[in-house]
């Protein structure tokens, strides 16, 4: 049963890029990494999935490497309405689906 | 852009009381999720059903919970006997497919369900 650890919280400016960084060590051969985002009282939303190498949309880039038992999510420039907790979740497939503690990113202005 | 949606968006109960939390999800989407989050700790995942069975459970869906799919529309989480411990922010997802690339899975603005 993979499971994920990431900081608890991070602190960033506007216009600064952000890297969170999630580490699932016991990750396996058919998981897939999946970050969303949560705003207070509000059900999770999808950022970005991958499984290996870069994936990149709109909104943000992942990171993973070869190993494949960590994961970064980057954020470019972000604003203050990215304050969010962001999650980190491993695709355990016929077991549990796994969020991880979530890491709560608080953006200054 | 469609979306799932949950009634009611907060619910009061009594202990030991029965309690039928309820979701629309994406018309087209054929997995369906519960999931609750304790206030202040991490989403947890209860459950995932598709094609009228349930698919996976975690350690937290004992026998007290259950869920069903009564029409072609929405989807039920039931509590059968309710404990303090089940307050929470349950969440309803659903997804086209099973967790692949270019699937999603999408939330439901969540049913804060309090216990007294």
């Amino acid at each position: 049963l993979a499971k994920t650890t990431q900081p608890i919280s991070m602190d960033s400016y506007e216009g600064q890029e952000v890297n969170i960084t999630c580490s699932h060590n016991n990750i396996a051969t058919n998981d897939y990494i999946t970050w969303y985002q949560q705003f207070p009282s509000q059900g999770p939303r999808f950022i970005i999935q991958g499984y290996k190498t870069k994936v990149t949309n709109e909104v943000a880039s992942l990171f993973i490497p070869a190993d494949r038992k960590s994961s970064t999510l980057s954020l470019p420039r972000v604003s203050l309405s990215d304050t969010a907790v962001y999650y980190c979740l491993v695709d355990n497939y016929g077991q549990n689906f796994v969020f991880g503690p979530g890491t709560r990113l608080s953006v200054l202005p | 852009e469609p979306e799932v949606t949950q009634t009611p968006s907060h619910q009061v109960t009594q202990m030991g009381q029965e309690v039928i939390l309820r979701c629309v999800p994406i018309s087209n989407h054929l997995y369906f999720y519960w999931y609750r989050q304790i206030l202040g700790q991490k989403v947890e995942f209860l459950v995932s059903f598709y094609n009228n069975e349930i698919s996976e459970k975690s350690e937290i869906f004992d026998d007290q919970f259950s869920v069903e799919r009564p029409d072609g529309s929405n989807f039920t989480l039931k509590i059968r006997s309710t404990k303090l411990e089940d307050s929470a922010m349950y969440f309803c997802a659903s997804s086209q497919r099973r967790l692949a690339p270019t699937d999603t899975q999408y939330f439901g603005p969540g049913t804060r369900l309090t216990v007294l």
